[in-house]
């Protein structure tokens, strides 16, 4: 059974920082890159970071050295560490695992539920 | 980077009806465009990829078109499970950015 599972979401001051992960089962986790995708309440989605299978990375524009992803083989996780932690970071943060089907080549993804981050005083 | 323009932002539609989202970029993306659903309380879900694939479970209801700059997503006989929002994003260049949603919405 496929699970992508987020953790290490709560409420943090201003300033701080947090780490997420994003633990994958039931599928080649390796094979597959890494997104962090977020979304503030009631607003839309907004691309965060990646990091490929062989660990390139790529970030979004707002995240100005703030965010950095990371990924370990050997616990099939991923890490999202953000620093200087604003209000307007407070968001649902999802994770999501791309990758290929191998019997249909299709491409899949597989999403966790989420976990939330609050950034208040 | 590339912006994405979905409309409209709101789609009021009976069951059975036909469904048409447009998403335009500020730049050509090639085919590298995908869609979203994410209904309520739910984690958004792959629905196409490269404008035109369904990815696996998606049903042939669902189909996508367009190159370039505008794209388009049918649904062809709205079920009431398809009420939902509908993003896309582009996979063309970094950073990957997505447009602001289609809700539609039961008439």
């Amino acid at each position: 059974q496929v699970q992508v599972v987020e953790s290490g979401g709560g409420v943090v001051q201003p300033g701080r920082s947090l780490r997420l992960s994003c633990t994958g089962s039931g599928f080649t986790f390796n094979n597959f890159g890494i997104h962090w995708v977020r979304q503030a309440p009631g607003k839309g989605l907004e691309w965060v970071a990646v990091i490929s299978y062989d660990r390139v990375e790529h970030y979004g524009d707002f995240v100005k050295g703030r965010v950095s992803i990371s990924r370990d083989t050997s616990e099939n996780t991923a890490y999202l560490q953000m620093d200087s932690l604003k209000s307007e970071d407070t968001a649902m943060y999802y994770c999501l695992a791309e990758g290929e089907d191998r019997p249909t080549g299709r491409r899949v993804e597989y999403w966790g539920q989420g976990t939330l981050v609050a950034v208040s005083s | 980077e590339i912006v994405l323009t979905q409309s409209p932002a709101t789609l009021s539609l009976s069951p059975g009806e036909r469904a048409t989202l447009s998403c335009r970029a500020s730049q050509s993306v090639g085919q590298f465009l995908v869609w979203y659903q994410q209904r309520p309380g739910q984690a958004p879900r792959l629905l196409m990829y490269d404008a035109s694939k369904r990815t696996t479970g998606i049903p042939a209801r669902f189909s996508g078109s367009g190159s370039g700059t505008d794209f388009t997503l049918t649904i062809s006989g709205l079920e009431s499970e398809d009420f939902a929002v509908y993003y896309c994003q582009q996979r063309s260049s970094w950073p990957l950015t997505f447009g602001g949603g289609t809700k539609v919405e039961i008439k």
